[in-house]
C-alpha cells in the first residue's frame, strides 16, 4: 500500500479481555515503531523493530503487553488482560532506513482502544 | 532524561495571519534532531518541518519556519499566512541518539476564517 495501515481503527474491549492490534508498514521498511497516544497527551514510545529484531521495549508499560514482528514487515501488538488504563490511541511508525534523521517517519492513522 | 513541554494547550489565528506555536526542551545529549508534528482529526502524525541541533541556521519550509533558540533550549513554530487546512493539533519532539522520538503534549490550533 501506499502508507502505514493499522486495523482495526477502532477497538472495544471488555477490561481482561485480550485484544491484537495490527500494523503493515511500507513495503521494504526496515524500522518499525509503536507509539501509545493517551487522550490530550502526545504519542509515548512503546516499542521498535529492526526488522524481525526487537531492539528496544523499553516503553512497554507492563508485561501485559507483547509485540511481535515475525517476518520483518508486518507487526503485531498484543494486550493481554486489558486495563481501563489501557484506553488509548496506539500508532504505528515505519521508516525505510535504520536512523530517523536520514529517513523520514511514516505514521499510520493508529488504532483508538477503548476498554470497558 | 529528555523532557518537551508545550505551554500552550491551545492557539487560534486569523486566516493569512501568522501565528507561534512555543516549545521548550531539556536533554543531556549534544547530538540530537528537534521536529514538528501535525496531527488532524485523522490521527495521521503528518512531519511539519525539522531542524538539526548543530545547525545554527533555523529550518524554514514554505510558510514553516522555526525560531531555535540552542541556549535557550527554545524551539517555537511560526506559521506564516496561515490557513483553515493548518488547523490541527501541533506536537513538538525531541529525537536523539536511542532512535527514539519524545513528544510534548501539543497544542491544538484553530484558524478563523
Amino acid at each position: 500500500g501506499a502508507g502505514v495501515s493499522q486495523s482495526p481503527r477502532y477497538k472495544v474491549a471488555k477490561r481482561g479481555q485480550d485484544v491484537a492490534l495490527r500494523c503493515d508498514p511500507i513495503s521494504g521498511h526496515v524500522s518499525l515503531f509503536w507509539y501509545q497516544q493517551a487522550l490530550g497527551q502526545g504519542p509515548e514510545f512503546l516499542t521498535y523493530f529492526q526488522n524481525e529484531a526487537q531492539l528496544d521495549k523499553s516503553g512497554l508499560p507492563s508485561d501485559r503487553f507483547f509485540a511481535e514482528r515475525p517476518e520483518g514487515s508486518v507487526s503485531t501488538l498484543k494486550i493481554q488482560r486489558t486495563q481501563q488504563e489501557d484506553s488509548a490511541v496506539y500508532l504505528c511508525a515505519s521508516s525505510l532506513g535504520l536512523r530517523v534523521p536520514n529517513s523520514p517517519l511514516h505514521f499510520g492513522n493508529g488504532t483508538r482502544l477503548t476498554v470497558t | 532524561a529528555q523532557t518537551v513541554t508545550q505551554s500552550q494547550p491551545e492557539m487560534s489565528v486569523q486566516e493569512a495571519e501568522t501565528v507561534t506555536l512555543s516549545c521548550t526542551y531539556d536533554t543531556s545529549e549534544s547530538d540530537y534532531y528537534l521536529f514538528w508534528y501535525k496531527q488532524p482529526p485523522s490521527r495521521q502524525m503528518i512531519l511539519v518541518i525539522r531542524q538539526e541541533a548543530y545547525k545554527q541556521q533555523n529550518a524554514t519550509e514554505n510558510r514553516f519556519s522555526v525560531n531555535f533558540q540552542k541556549a535557550a533550549k527554545s524551539f517555537s513554530l511560526k506559521i506564516s499566512d496561515s490557513q483553515l487546512g493548518d488547523a490541527a493539533m501541533y506536537f513538538c519532539a525531541i529525537y536523539n541518539t536511542g532512535n527514539q522520538f519524545y513528544f510534548g503534549t501539543g497544542t491544538s490550533l484553530t484558524v478563523i476564517p
